[in-house]
Formats: structure tokens, sequence, C-alpha cells
């Protein structure tokens, strides 16, 4: 079973519109969660930790699932500027190190 | 805003040459990071490096890889004897703690290609 695995994609969806991303993990003893952006060519960039309880930052909402050992990421009205690559990240047990998924590409039109 | 910079952007090197990728992270962090992304493959972890030493190595980080902080400033990564298959992304990174509770921060990277 691979670290992290996501949705393949990739999600085509018109500006407006509201798409869910997925993450499952493999390792019951990671300990932080987040999802990233990256751009083509780019290096990743945080976009949001994930937290048990969900976290929401604007149009963004990330919920954690420990127990069936789940990540989602749901982006509301989406905007031509959210075109990217969204990658699933964990932290090994010891936390020394970041384990990524490898990424969904959303493409947003117009 | 602090920024990590990396140099070269672009390495071009023949199959068995070594090179050295630079990076030079955030001035008060004081967790180092190299990662690798091969082209349309996921962003892999190859070493961790915290108080002048490796703090975790992935497999991929064999005795061909070594890194390195030469001074205050400067985190270097050395490949010995480069393989066609070194041919990727390598990004550095540094954090002010671990990463389990602190964000990294990326350089934009340095795209090795072996020839």
């Amino acid at each position: 079973r691979k670290e992290v695995e996501q949705d393949p994609g990739p999600f085509n969806v018109p500006e407006g519109a509201t798409v869910a991303f997925n993450c499952t993990y493999s390792n019951s003893a990671s300990q932080s969660f987040f999802w990233y952006r990256q751009d083509c060519r780019k290096e990743p960039k945080l976009l949001m930790s994930v937290y048990s309880s969900g976290n929401e930052d604007g149009r963004f909402t990330a919920q954690l699932n420990r127990a069936s050992q789940y990540i989602s990421l749901l982006i509301r009205d989406s905007k031509l500027s959210d075109s990217a690559t969204y990658l699933c990240v964990v932290t090994n047990q010891a936390g020394t190190a970041l384990i990524f998924g490898k990424g969904t590409t959303l493409s947003v039109s117009s | 805003e602090p920024e990590v910079t990396q140099t070269p952007s672009h390495q071009v090197t023949q199959m068995g040459q070594e090179v050295i990728l630079r990076c030079v992270p955030i001035s008060n962090h004081l967790y180092f990071y190299w990662y690798r992304q091969i082209l349309g493959q996921k962003v892999e972890f190859l070493v961790s490096f915290y108080n002048n030493e490796i703090s975790e190595k992935s497999e991929i980080f064999d005795d061909q890889f070594s890194v390195e902080r030469p001074d205050g400033s400067n985190f270097t990564l050395k490949i010995r004897s480069t393989k066609l298959e070194d041919s990727a992304m390598y990004f550095c990174a540094s954090s002010s703690g671990l990463a389990s509770l602190y964000e990294q921060y990326f350089g934009p990277g340095t795209r090795l290609t072996v020839t």
C-alpha cells in the first residue's frame, strides 16, 4: 500500500464550482497532516494544516479522520487562480520528514 | 519575507560526474531538508539535518549522497557519481522546528539533468 494515496484527477471544473479532494495514508503513527499546493514546475507551498476537529481558511476546508486514516480538502467557489496540483502530505512517525502524495491536478476554467 | 534560495536553478552534468547543489535556508531556522521530484512523480524525502548531523534519511539517500553545512548559511547536497536516474528537481527546505510542528519552507529547486 502506498504511504499517501490521492484521487488521480485531473479535476476540470468551471469557476464557482465546489470541488473535493480525498486522501488516505497508511501509517497510523503519522503525527501531522497538511495540504500543499504546487504550481507547474514550482516548489510546494503550504496551503493549510489539517486537524481532527476540521479547519477552515476562507474558501478552503480541511478534515481529518484518524480512525479511517482519511484526509479531505474542500474548495468552494473555485477561482481560476486555484488551478494547481494539490498535494496531500503527512509526517513520518518521528515527525522529521514530510511524506507526499502524488497530487491531484485541478483545472478551473472560465 | 525571508525565503530559501537555491543555486543553480538548472544543472546539466554527465553521468559519473560529481555535483553539488547549494541552498541558503532561512537564517533563524534550525532544521534543513532535501527532497527530490522526478518529472511527473511525487515529491520524495531524501534527508533531514539538525544540529550538524543527519537526523533522518530515506532509502534513496545512499552512500552516493552526502549533505553538509560548511558555514553558518549554506546547506549543500553532494551526489558523488551521478546516474541517469538522478535527473530530477531537487528542493531544499528549512523549518524552525520539527516537521510535525513547524511549517517547512521550500526553495525554488534545482533542476538536475544527467546525460
